[in-house]
């Protein structure tokens, strides 16, 4: 079964609008991590939050990580066209830091 | 730098046929790991490995077979083909720090 679980599945939006995108997950992490996968394409990483942080930035993205409910956040600022892609949690755990994806939430940006 | 290098990008086998997905890193990463991803899914692991010669199950492992006699290389092997395992694989690397995965371009498997 997977560990993280996004909501929503499919979010579509105007250009220049946010968008926000939940990730929930079961179990205690090393760290959560966000990727972003365009059509037929490889996963690219985007931002890393460790299990002892709240909030990270990084340019048009922040993340939030509450442990206590299990669950983050990313939020895109002033989405643009370029942004429509699928976007997956990944938690992190074990020595090995071993990856559990979600099914990620399909995000569709209009010009 | 290259990074994660998968070959074939496509490849169609027949039922029962046997193949070996290819995966290539030269980014001196100890962990590497197969996933595949079907259709409005995220990614499930397959297998993974931690160094050289060390391998381990991931969720779903069953039909397929890894091997890890360098640290660049990562091959995986499906025994006799099936039509479940119709998907598009992916391998990553990644630092034993507590850093991202690097994923490669994918293949694309059809099983007929």
């Amino acid at each position: 079964s997977q560990q993280g679980e996004e909501d929503p599945q499919a979010l579509s939006i105007q250009e220049g609008e946010n968008a926000t995108m939940n990730c929930s997950y079961k179990t205690s992490i090393n760290n959560l991590q966000w990727y972003r996968q365009n059509s037929g394409r490889g996963l690219v990483h985007l931002i890393l939050i460790r299990s002892n942080e709240r909030e990270k930035h990084s340019g048009r993205l922040r993340v939030t990580l509450d442990t206590s409910k299990k669950s983050s956040s990313l939020l895109i600022t002033a989405s643009r066209a370029a942004d429509t892609a699928s976007y997956f949690c990944a938690t992190g755990s074990g020595g090995y830091n071993k990856l559990i994806f979600g099914a990620g939430t399909r995000l569709a940006v209009h010009p | 730098n290259a990074g994660v290098t998968q070959t074939p990008k496509f490849q169609v086998l027949k039922t029962g046929q046997s193949m070996t997905l290819q995966c290539a890193q030269d980014m001196n990463h100890e962990y590497m790991s197969w996933y595949r991803q079907d259709p409005g899914m995220g990614l499930r692991l397959i297998h993974y490995s931690v160094g050289a010669g060390i391998t381990d199950q991931g969720e779903v492992p069953n039909g397929y077979n890894v091997s890890r006699s360098t640290t660049e290389d990562f091959p995986l092997r499906l025994l006799s083909a099936a039509p479940s395992q119709t998907s598009v694989y992916f391998c990553a690397s990644s630092s034993p720090r507590n850093t991202e995965a690097f994923f490669g371009q994918g293949t694309r498997l059809t099983v007929v």
